[in-house]
C-alpha cells in the first residue's frame, strides 16, 4: 500500500529550529516529486517547494524561499522541511504529498499532516 | 495572493448542480498547463478529486468533472449530496514560480 507517513505534532518556541519528516512507503521515492504545503490555521493551501528525490533538484516558491529547506534521504526514503529559526508565523499544518507524472503533475497521494505551533 | 482566482463560497441544495471556477493567467492555466482539483472534508488532508484538466482518480464518482478553456478552468458537481461539503483547490503550474506551482485560494462548498 502506498503511504506517506508524516512525523507528530510540534511544540516550539519562537527561534526554535525544527525538521519535519514525511516516510514513503509502497513505491520508489527517487521517481516522484515530492511536495510540501502549507495551511495556515483556517486558510487555503500554499505550496510551499517541490524536490525530485532522484537528483535532489529543488525548486521553492518565491513565498518561502530563503525561509525553509527542504531535503530527501533516498536511503530511508524520507523527505524532511526544516526550519533553522520559526516564527509564530510558521505555525501550520504542514502538508507532504506525491507528485504524479512531472513537476506539473497533481499530488495523487498525501501524508496526513504535521502541526506545527511556534508559540513563546 | 493567489494566481489562481476562486470564489470564496458555493452553494446547493442537495440534487442540484453546482460550479466551481478557476481563473488563472498567461503564465500558468493560460499557457497551456494542467490544472487538477482537490476536495479537502473538515479535519482532513486533500485528496485529489480531478487531474490533468478532466480525469478522475480511481473511486472518484463520475459526479465530479472538469474542464479547462483559455485561462480558466471549472469543477463541476453534479447531484450535490451533503457529504460534498468541503473545500475544494485548483492547481497548476506557474512559469513564474521558479518551476513550481501554485494553488487556488479555495472555494468552500455548502450544501443547503
Amino acid at each position: 500500500e502506498l503511504q506517506l507517513v508524516q512525523s507528530g505534532a510540534e511544540l516550539k518556541k519562537p527561534g526554535e529550529s525544527l525538521k519535519i519528516s514525511c516516510k514513503v512507503s509502497g513505491y520508489t521515492l527517487p521517481h516522484y516529486w515530492i511536495a510540501w504545503v502549507r495551511q495556515m490555521p483556517g486558510k487555503g493551501l500554499e505550496l510551499m517547494g517541490i524536490i525530485y528525490p532522484g537528483d535532489s533538484d529543488t525548486r521553492y516558491s518565491p513565498s518561502f524561499e530563503g525561509q525553509v529547506t527542504i531535503s530527501v534521504d533516498k536511503s530511508i526514503s524520507t523527505a524532511y522541511v526544516q526550519w533553522s529559526s520559526l516564527k509564530a508565523s510558521d505555525s501550520a499544518i504542514y502538508y507532504c504529498g506525491r507528485m504524479y507524472g512531472s513537476a506539473k503533475g497533481g499530488i495523487d497521494y498525501w501524508g496526513q499532516g504535521t502541526l506545527v505551533s511556534v508559540s513563546a | 495572493q493567489s494566481r489562481l482566482t476562486q470564489p470564496p463560497s458555493v452553494s446547493g441544495a442537495p440534487g442540484q448542480r453546482v460550479t466551481i471556477s478557476c481563473t488563472g493567467t498567461s503564465s500558468n492555466i493560460g499557457a497551456g498547463y494542467d490544472v487538477h482539483w482537490y476536495q479537502q472534508l473538515p479535519g482532513a488532508a486533500p485528496k485529489l478529486l480531478i487531474y490533468d484538466n478532466n480525469n478522475r482518480p480511481s473511486g472518484v464518482p463520475d459526479r465530479f468533472s472538469g474542464s479547462k478553456s483559455g485561462t480558466s478552468a471549472s469543477l463541476a458537481i453534479t447531484g450535490l449530496q451533503v457529504e460534498d461539503e468541503a473545500n475544494y483547490y485548483c492547481h497548476s503550474f506557474d512559469t513564474s514560480l521558479r518551476g513550481s506551482g501554485i494553488f487556488g485560494g479555495g472555494t468552500k462548498l455548502t450544501v443547503l
